[in-house]
């Protein structure tokens, strides 16, 4: 199979502070990697594209000097939530894509943001 | 308009039922589909991919219907391990390449 982690699974912290998630795929590797985040009773909505060794690309509507993409290897990205805020609290998924299609697109369990 | 529309739910029914989700999506140009399941508080799961001759996978059912842009999912004799939030993803191709996920509809199955 393709199993996708996240590190932290949760986090809890004031406003102001600066959040590092961790997505990697443990037993594959993954040129493209997806981030993604969910409001409660609300789809999950794409934040950016991560291609290993390049800059990621951001969808409308997502800070860029906000949200900090790195991918720096085939097996890891970090998204970084700077300054965060209460309105910042969600789940952030990643997902990672195996080959070239997207069904093989594994998701990672998910990263519960809380901002106090 | 949303991109991709499903009925939220939820759908509450009994163990054995035969119960269906529709969606419905706005981007004529969408490449392809699936239907992923999440539970609550997980990540996604695929579940199935949908294709234009219609497709089964045991007791699940996907048909799409492109004129319409309409994708159904069936489930036929319910498990209580179905209850989840079933999600209608699609696929915006060419430059833009990416999945667009609906709200999801939730089921209950009932014992």
């Amino acid at each position: 199979g393709a199993v996708v982690s996240q590190h932290p699974s949760w986090v809890i912290c004031k406003s102001g502070t600066s959040v590092k998630i961790e997505c990697r795929s443990l037993d594959f590797q993954a040129t493209t990697m997806f981030w993604y985040r969910q409001f409660p009773k609300q789809s999950l909505m794409l934040m950016a594209t991560s291609n290993e060794g390049s800059k990621a690309t951001y969808e409308q509507g997502v800070e860029k000097d906000k949200f900090l993409i790195n991918h720096a290897s085939l097996t890891l990205s970090t998204l970084t939530v700077t300054s965060a805020h209460p309105e910042d609290s969600s789940f952030y998924i990643c997902s990672a894509r195996k080959g070239a299609s997207y069904n093989e697109q594994f998701f990672g369990p998910g990263t519960r943001l809380t901002v106090l | 308009r949303k991109e991709v529309e499903q009925d939220p739910g939820p759908f509450n029914v009994p163990e054995g039922a035969t119960v269906a989700f529709n969606c419905t999506y706005s981007n004529s140009a969408s490449q392809s589909f699936f239907w992923y399941r999440q539970d609550c508080r997980k990540e996604p799961k695929l579940l199935m991919s949908v294709y234009s001759s219609g497709n089964e996978d045991g007791r699940f059912t996907a048909q799409l219907n492109r004129a319409s842009q309409y994708i159904s999912l069936l489930i036929r004799d319910s498990k209580l391990s179905d209850s989840a939030t079933y999600l209608c993803v699609v696929l915006y191709g060419g430059a833009t390449n990416k999945l667009i996920f609906g709200t999801g509809t939730l089921l209950a199955v009932q014992p």
